[in-house]
Order: C-alpha cells, then structure tokens, then sequence
C-alpha cells in the first residue's frame, strides 16, 4: 500500500497568513493526488484533484502543487472559515490511501 | 443538486451485523463509481469499498475483506453496504461518496453524503 505522511499534524496561524500543508508519498504517485477540508461533524469536501486543479467553487486563495512524491496544499489569506482538518489522498493504486490530517487552528 | 442520504447506521454487538444505503439523486447515479469510507472516531479517513457502475466488479480494503458486501440498485439510485462479522474496530462514521467526472477514471470524490455512525459494542 502506498503510505500517504502528512505534516504538519496541526498547525496555529493568524487570520491573513499564508499557511502550507505538505504531503508525501512513500512511491511516485504522478500527480494522481486529491485535497479535502473536513470541518468538524461534518463530511469531507473535495478541494483539489490532479494534485493542482481546483475544485468548482473552491476559494483560489487555495492552491495545490507537486508531484511524484512531495505535495504541497497552501492556503492564502488565511480565514476563519478555513479552520478544519485537511487530508490528502492517493489514488494512483489500489488501494486508495489518506494522509493523516492536518489540523489548522486560528490564533 | 447532488444528494447523497445515508441510512442504517446504530449500536450492534460484536459478531453482529448491519446493513447501511446511500440514497443518490440530483445526478445520473449509473453513470458513476460509487465508494464507502469511514472515519473512526476521532481518527482519520479509511477506503473500505468501491463498485463499478455496473455493480459487477467490486473493491475492498483488506479490513473488511470477506465481511462486507457492496452493492447497488441502478434502478432506484442507491448504494448498499451490508457489514457482517462487526468487530469494535469498525466503529465509525461511514460515508458514502461519488467519484468525480474525470473521463480518465480518477478515483477523488466529489460528493460525500453527511454519514452513518456505526457503534460495535456490548
């Protein structure tokens, strides 16, 4: 299976920062790579997919980057709205993996 | 607008089982992969199942192998998880989730339904 590590696990910034998640692959996985935002109780949302294309209706203060093993969700102008945990997911091969979240938190 | 409705989740003892459906509309339901994953509490997410469109070639993670059983009803737009064999470790929130439109079978989600908690406990 391929191992999805992601850093940080949480994360503290103020309203106006600029804040990076990294996610990497324990194998190349192209750029078969998805970002999703999971607020608390509720469902995970589809952010980002093909590593860097944005989801219909998702802010462009997010962006996704990366390839092969190194990935890269930031977050421009951080808002209030964006406190949740964010997960990444390969799916390059079966089976279908997540990363282990990172949770961002509002000073 | 998609929807997608769980149903069925609840409290069963170990060694039972239960039976969870994903009701589907707002999009051409046989046209679409349709997947299973869980979040145990507190944890994060977990593939557990997918089905084709036609429902006659089906996926599973190693955890559920040979205790779960996917399915699907074209003809009323929903998804089916029959869990048997339920052990406390698949306690969790199970969400159903269509794949997104991408012609080249790209395996990302673009809808998740609101979840079904499923308790294994005595």
């Amino acid at each position: 299976d391929i191992q999805m590590t992601q850093s940080p696990s949480t994360l503290s910034a103020f309203i106006g920062d600029r804040v990076t998640i990294t996610c990497r692959a324990s194998h190349d996985i192209d750029s078969w790579l998805a970002w999703y935002q999971q607020r608390p109780g509720k469902a995970p949302k589809l952010l980002i997919y093909k590593a860097s294309s944005l989801q219909t209706g998702v802010s462009s203060r997010l962006s996704g980057s990366g390839s092969g093993t190194e990935f890269t969700l930031i977050i421009n102008s951080l808002q209030p709205d964006d406190s949740a945990t964010y997960y990444c997911q390969q799916y390059h091969s079966s089976p279908i993996t997540f990363g282990g979240g990172t949770k961002v938190e509002i000073k | 607008e998609v929807q997608l409705l769980e149903s069925g989740g609840g409290l069963v003892q170990p060694g039972g089982s239960l039976r969870l459906s994903c009701a589907a509309s707002g999009f051409i339901f046989r046209n679409y992969v349709m997947t299973w994953v869980r979040q145990a509490p507190g944890k994060g997410l977990e593939w557990v199942s997918s089905i084709r469109q036609s429902g006659g070639d089906t996926y599973y993670a190693e955890s559920v192998k040979g205790r779960f059983t996917i399915s699907r009803d074209n003809s009323r737009a929903t998804l089916s998880l029959q869990m048997d064999s339920l052990r406390a470790d698949d306690t969790a929130m199970y969400y159903c989730a269509k794949k997104g439109p991408a012609a080249d079978g790209s395996q990302y989600y673009d809808y998740w339904g609101q979840g079904a908690l499923v308790t294994v406990s005595s």
